[in-house]
Parts: C-alpha cells; structure tokens; sequence
C-alpha cells in the first residue's frame, strides 16, 4: 500500500513568515512529487511539481526533494492571509496514478 | 482561459438510487480522469480514460462505478446503487496530449454527492 503522509496541522504563522510543509512517502519507486493548495469546498489547484533531488523555486514557493529520505517539502516566503488553506502532497510512479496525503492546514494570521 | 466544468455541483440521492455525474473536459484533451474526496479526507484516484477505454483504475472503481463518453464533449461518472459511503466531492480532470501526469491535468470544481 502506497502512503503519502503530511501533518494535519494546524500549521500557525504569522504574516510575512515562512511557512514550512512537510510530506514523506513510501514508495520508493516514486517519480514525481506535487503540492496543491485546497481552499475549503474547492477543487485542488497545482502549485509546484519537482522530479529531482534538490530545490525547485517559483515565486515565493519553493519545493524540496530528497529521494534517499523519501522526503518533500514545501516552503512559502512571506506568507500572506490568502495562502490560508490545505496544502496537498501527491506522489506518482510510473503508472501516473497519483497518491495524495492528506493535507497540512496552514493558517496565516495577520 | 479553458476550464473543467461538472454538473450538477451539488447532488443529494437516496441509497441504493442511481447517479450520474457529468463533466466537460477541455475540448482539446484527450484523456480525463475522476476523484472523489470524502469529508476531511485525501483525494482518491478512481479511474482514467483515453480513446474509450479505461486505462487504469483503482481498487475503489468497482463494478458500482462505470464512466462513458457518451457524446463529444460529456464525460460521466455513473454509480449504480449508492451507498452511504459513497459520499463524497467528486472531481473531474482532464489532460491534453497522452497520458498526462498530475502535472497536465486540470481539475473541474467538483460535484457535491450526499448519500442518505
């Protein structure tokens, strides 16, 4: 059984801190690694996607990956009232059937 | 810009009725795939469609579940007999091209199933 695992949180910063999201998965034949942003009662919407070891950086989002660790994160700079939601981590293999997490409720407060 | 659309968004059924849910894909795309997310929990792969086949699906996608393109632009999910635990956000997604990843697929708003 494929698990994708993510603390439920709440995560709790303030604005303009960096928040720091946590994902570890257990296939190791993973591939692909991606992070979504739900708002309550919407849909996923993508954020970032990396394929290798090491940082991928757009805008004030950064993704880490470290396949030895089986290990991906997500950064977010200067945190804002409206980045106030539930980041989903989603891992896929060859088969391109994706595992989510559960989701990291993050609260920005001003 | 092009978008995933579902209807209805909500849907209340009794148990052991009959749903559809409907989407349509971004006309250009060719490949389209259904999720469901129960309350509070992860979202779930059920199955992906290309060229009038399912390519894959998943332990969930049982013989309850079927999904057709009945015409050139619908793209539905039909659930025979619901059950209470088939409540749920059930998403659609579609991707251009062939056998796209998460990375290519764009997620419709959802439709809102309540089982009662």
């Amino acid at each position: 059984q494929k698990e994708v695992e993510q603390n439920s949180g709440p995560l709790s910063v303030p604005e303009g801190a960096i928040a720091s999201l946590n994902c570890t998965y257990s296939d190791r034949g993973s591939q692909s690694f991606f992070w979504y942003r739900q708002y309550s009662g919407k849909s996923p919407e993508l954020i970032m996607f990396i394929y290798s070891n090491g940082d991928k950086e757009d805008g004030r989002f950064t993704a880490q990956l470290n396949k030895a660790s089986q290990y991906v994160s997500l950064l977010i700079r200067d945190s804002q009232p409206s980045d106030s939601a539930t980041y989903l981590c989603a891992v896929s293999g060859g088969s391109y059937i994706p595992t989510f997490g559960r989701g990291t409720s993050l609260i920005v407060h001003p | 810009e092009p978008e995933v659309t579902q209807t209805p968004s909500h849907q209340v059924t009794q148990m052991g009725q009959e749903v559809i849910l409907r989407c349509v894909p971004i006309s250009n795309h060719l490949y389209f795939y259904w999720y469901r997310q129960i309350l509070g929990q992860k979202v779930e792969f059920l199955v992906s469609f290309y060229n009038n086949e399912i390519s894959e699906k998943s332990e969930i996608f049982d013989d309850q579940f079927s999904v057709e393109r009945p015409d050139g632009s619908n793209f539905t999910l039909k659930i025979r007999s619901t059950k209470l635990e088939d409540s749920a956000m059930y998403f659609c997604a579609s991707s251009e091209g062939q056998r796209g990843g998460l990375e290519t697929q764009y997620f419709g708003p959802g439709t809102r199933l309540l089982v009662l």
